[in-house]
């Protein structure tokens, strides 16, 4: 399977823990992007990368979220000091470079569904 | 920046086809429509996207109004696989999706 794949599907922590998740984009995909879905909600954009640089973090991305993407190539979400309102699907999801505008559709991970207990 | 409407919900007959409308009134000129669909439990899939002429892939249509301030998907034979949550949003090149509620397209047999 040549898709985007997450790891872990599923994390289960206590309130005040630290967590990671991974997101290993397509192969060649130059842009990355995060974003957090709750329950009954569309995803809202948390945060996006062009290769290695961050180009873009939205207000939602408090300071005990981090998101780097030091190779270009996979990336990592991690949140600090958890709380329950944490609690939500992270979803990766990339898009390949395009020699021209048009040619940008991304392309979603499962997504890792993190419970805060 | 205003995101698009849809409405809640629809229900359409399996082997008919089914239209989902979106309005984005606010749409700027470098800003693209796309549609993207959720089936439950998984990421969002992309269906098509356009900027102001119809376009047409194996999964849909896209119809653009001329003022460009809605549109129109269209799944041209629903199936019961096409049950899902379908996302309509306006975006520049390469943007970020603002994803709204959605309509949850419910595909009876």
């Amino acid at each position: 399977d040549t898709g985007v794949s997450q790891n872990p599907r599923h994390k289960i922590t206590k309130r005040g823990q630290n967590v990671t998740f991974r997101c290993d984009p397509i192969s060649e995909h130059n842009r990355l992007y995060w974003y957090r879905q709750t329950l009954g909600q569309g995803p809202e954009f948390l945060t996006y990368f062009q290769n290695e640089a961050q180009l873009e973090k939205s207000r939602l991305l408090s300071d005990r979220f981090s998101a780097e993407r030091p190779k270009g190539s996979f990336s990592t979400l991690e949140i600090q000091r958890t709380e329950q309102g944490d609690s939500a699907m992270y979803l990766c999801a990339s898009s390949p470079r395009s020699l021209w505008a048009g040619n940008h559709e991304q392309y979603f991970g499962p997504g890792t569904r993190l419970t805060v207990t | 920046d205003a995101k698009t409407t849809q409405p809640p919900s629809m229900d359409c007959a399996e082997g008919r086809a089914a239209n989902l409308p979106c309005n984005h009134s606010t749409i700027s000129g470098n800003e693209y429509v796309y549609w993207y669909r959720q089936i439950h439990s998984q990421g969002p899939q992309y269906i098509i996207h356009g900027l102001k002429n119809n376009e047409t892939n194996e999964m849909a249509s896209l119809i653009i109004t001329e003022d460009r301030k809605s549109s129109t998907l269209i799944l041209p034979h629903a199936t019961l696989r096409d049950t899902a949550v379908y996302y309509c949003m306006k975006t520049i090149s390469w943007g970020k999706l603002q994803f709204g509620a959605g309509t949850q397209v419910v595909v009876t047999p």
